[in-house]
């Protein structure tokens, strides 16, 4: 079954340093890949998702992740990250076959430091 | 305003009681999911349904039941509810535009 990996169960870095979150996917082909905040007591939101039309993926509030097929990897970048970024962060896949269900990473809890 | 509401927000049970959890959507989604979320563990797929009328198992689907008997509803039940069901459990639903996802209902069975 496809399925994404979370290299990282939490990261700290410095507020105004770039962010790397790491995720792997497994997948015969290339599968559709989204990532999802979640802030504190709060719902889900999408940042980005591939879905093969550019590898280089822009999402919102600065966010963008690189599709690597020949690493089959998915990370997610900041160039420079905010204290409002602080919130859990979800690599997502869409395992072929099925009825669009998502199937989650374990999630990767940034905290900003000031 | 367009959305997936679930309620209630916030429940607390006891061993061994029985709930519903509602999950309503507006925008005409065939497709509906129930997730949980526990620390650690990302969403995991409990029951989903592709249209009104259908269900089937996800990911952890043991002590819950659904049902979906009209379009914009997918319900999620709990017949016998025991302490490793404490959770925070998320419905969604989607078109071929993207995923909506409602609030979240945090349950605490003690």
């Amino acid at each position: 079954a496809q399925s994404v990996t979370q290299l990282d169960s939490h990261v700290s870095v410095s507020e105004g340093t770039p962010v790397l979150l790491r995720c792997n996917y497994s997948s015969s082909y290339s599968p559709s890949l989204f990532w999802y905040v979640q802030h504190p007591n709060k719902g889900l939101q999408l940042l980005l998702k591939y879905t093969s039309a550019a590898t280089l993926v822009k999402g919102i509030n600065g966010f963008e992740a690189e599709f690597k097929k020949s690493e089959t990897s998915f990370h997610l970048t900041k160039p420079s990250a905010h204290m409002s970024d602080a919130a859990e962060y979800f690599c997502v896949v869409i395992p072929s076959g099925s009825a669009r269900q998502l199937t989650f990473g374990s999630g990767t809890q940034l905290t900003v430091l000031p | 305003n367009a959305g997936v509401t679930q309620t209630p927000k916030f429940r607390v049970l006891k061993t061994g009681q029985s709930m519903t959890l509602l999950c309503a959507q507006d925008m005409n989604h065939e497709y509906m999911y129930w997730y949980r979320q526990d620390p650690g563990m990302g969403l995991r797929l409990i029951h989903y349904s592709v249209g009104e009328g259908t269900t089937a198992k996800g990911e952890v689907p043991d002590g819950y039941n659904v049902s979906r008997l009209k379009k914009q509803n997918f319900l999620l039940g709990l017949e016998s509810a025991a302490p490793s069901q404490t959770s925070v459990y998320f419905c969604a639903s989607t078109s071929d535009y993207g995923y909506i996802f409602g609030s979240g209902t945090r349950l605490t069975v003690v």
